[in-house]
């Protein structure tokens, strides 16, 4: 079942500070982050474990609540490089590493 | 180090045609993921290999998609026959056995079916 990702996309000016949410109907046990540049592949940012500490990749940040079943990325002091669109990803019963990926946010830094 | 490699990067084909879609994974790497990309549907996963192995290919479309991974250093996607509705970007991605869940995405193969 595919996560849900909001907002859907967000505009903000370089230095702003954003937040994207992901929720889960299932119960969760990690939830994956990637970024996708237009015309690029996705690339791996963080995965949030159950249980685990909140992570941190450069100015961008994740925390993960297992019992409302949702993740947050927060992105710090928005740089133009952040731009792009986010997906969270979560696994499948069958296997950690088999994921669904929510429909993503697309998130654009302007000067 | 070499990323994925998927080949080619762009294909163009007509309706009813053979598609073979191929794709190099990291060496080293036992998990192989086969995606497809468009607007309407998002990132979609088709198929899990796991040391060469299927998993998974509950998500696969239809008969017309199959896919193969004959060793550890190579897979197929192949669509037969092709229909306009298969365009999109097919993305492979490779991960290793262990803690680290990454997935290293290659650089997508974009299919036109006209």
């Amino acid at each position: 079942q595919q996560p849900v990702q909001s907002p859907q996309a967000v505009i903000l000016r370089e230095g702003e500070d954003a937040v994207i949410n992901c929720s889960s109907s299932k119960a969760l046990y990690s939830v994956h982050w990637y970024r996708q540049k237009h015309g690029e592949a996705p690339i791996f940012l963080m995965i949030l474990l159950k249980g685990g500490e909140q992570k941190g990749h450069d100015k961008i940040s994740a925390s993960f609540n297992e019992k409302k079943q949702q993740s947050s990325l927060y992105l710090t002091a928005s740089q133009l490089s952040y731009s792009g669109t986010y997906f969270c990803g979560t696994p499948d019963s069958g296997s950690a590493r088999q994921l669904t990926f929510g429909s993503g946010t697309q998130l654009t830094v302007l000067p | 180090d070499a990323g994925v490699i998927q080949s080619p990067r762009h294909e163009v084909t007509e309706m009813g045609q053979e598609v073979t879609l191929r794709c190099k994974p990291i060496s080293g790497h036992n998990s192989l993921f086969w995606y497809r990309q468009t607007m309407m549907r998002g990132l979609e996963l088709l198929i899990y290999f796991n040391n060469n192995v299927p998993i998974d290919d509950s998500g696969m479309p239809e008969d017309r998609f199959s896919a193969k991974m004959p060793n550890a250093s190579f897979s197929t996607l192949k669509i037969q026959p092709s229909e306009p509705r298969d365009s999109a970007v097919y993305f492979c991605a490779s991960s290793s056995s262990g803690a680290s869940y990454e997935q290293y995405f290659g650089p997508g193969t974009r299919l036109t079916v006209t």
